[in-house]
């Protein structure tokens, strides 16, 4: 079946630094691919998506590229933020009649003043 | 801009208690879906919801699950009789026609089950 997996945490870097998640998805067929972001106590908040290959999902600084030949969707950005403090889910869409999310694990992500 | 809203925000109930968690989807969207997120482990999906019946259902989803849509704005989900492995975060979600939209959760109400 369709599956997700995503590096394991926590991840601790300090401010400024340079981010990479790792991402890579099992699926059949073409899934649509999500990183949601949680932040402490609270729900979960769609931060980028991409639809088909090589697209590039992007907001607030972070972007992931939809590699079809790795089966990969890496989250990145370039200078993290005390802010960016959350853990971070990378899914995928099946895209069916209802289009089910699949979660990966999640990865904690502490930043360091 | 219009949020997926749930209610209660955390739920303490009692072992073999009926439970009912309550959503209210974004008013045009037609989709509906429930996931679960036991503590310190991934969101899993339990069941989706489309015109008025389940679409898809995990094998989470057993007969003590259930859903409806009792009116035009609430979507909620039961679970007949409680077990210590039911508590977890509930989220609801929902999304508009056409495929690829993503799906909009709502904060996640906390099941405790003592």
């Amino acid at each position: 079946g369709n599956s997700v997996t995503q590096m394991e945490g926590p991840v601790t870097l300090s401010e400024e630094a340079f981010l990479t998640i790792n991402c890579t998805y099992t699926a059949t067929g073409y899934p649509s691919l999500f990183w949601y972001v949680q932040y402490p106590g609270e729900g979960l908040q769609l931060l980028l998506k991409a639809t088909k290959a090589d697209d590039k999902g992007s907001n607030k600084g972070f972007e992931a590229t939809y590699r079809k030949e790795t089966t990969s969707f890496h989250l990145e950005k370039g200078s993290v933020q005390v802010s960016d403090s959350a853990v971070y889910f990378c899914a995928l869409s099946d895209r069916g009649r209802d289009d089910k999310i699949i979660f990966g694990k999640g990865t904690r992500l502490h930043i360091l003043p | 801009e219009p949020e997926v809203t749930q209610t209660p925000s955390h739920q303490v109930t009692q072992m073999g208690q009926e439970v009912i968690l309550r959503c209210v989807p974004i008013s045009n969207h037609l989709y509906f879906y429930w996931y679960r997120q036991i503590l310190g482990q991934k969101v899993e999906f339990l069941v989706s919801f489309y015109n008025n019946e389940i679409s898809e259902k995990s094998e989470i989803f057993d007969d003590q699950f259930s859903v409806e849509r009792p009116d035009g704005s609430n979507f909620t989900l039961k679970i007949r009789s409680t077990k210590l492995e039911d508590s977890a975060m509930y989220f609801c979600a929902s999304r508009p026609p056409g495929q690829g939209n993503e799906q909009y959760f709502g904060p996640g109400t906390r099941l405790t089950v003592t």
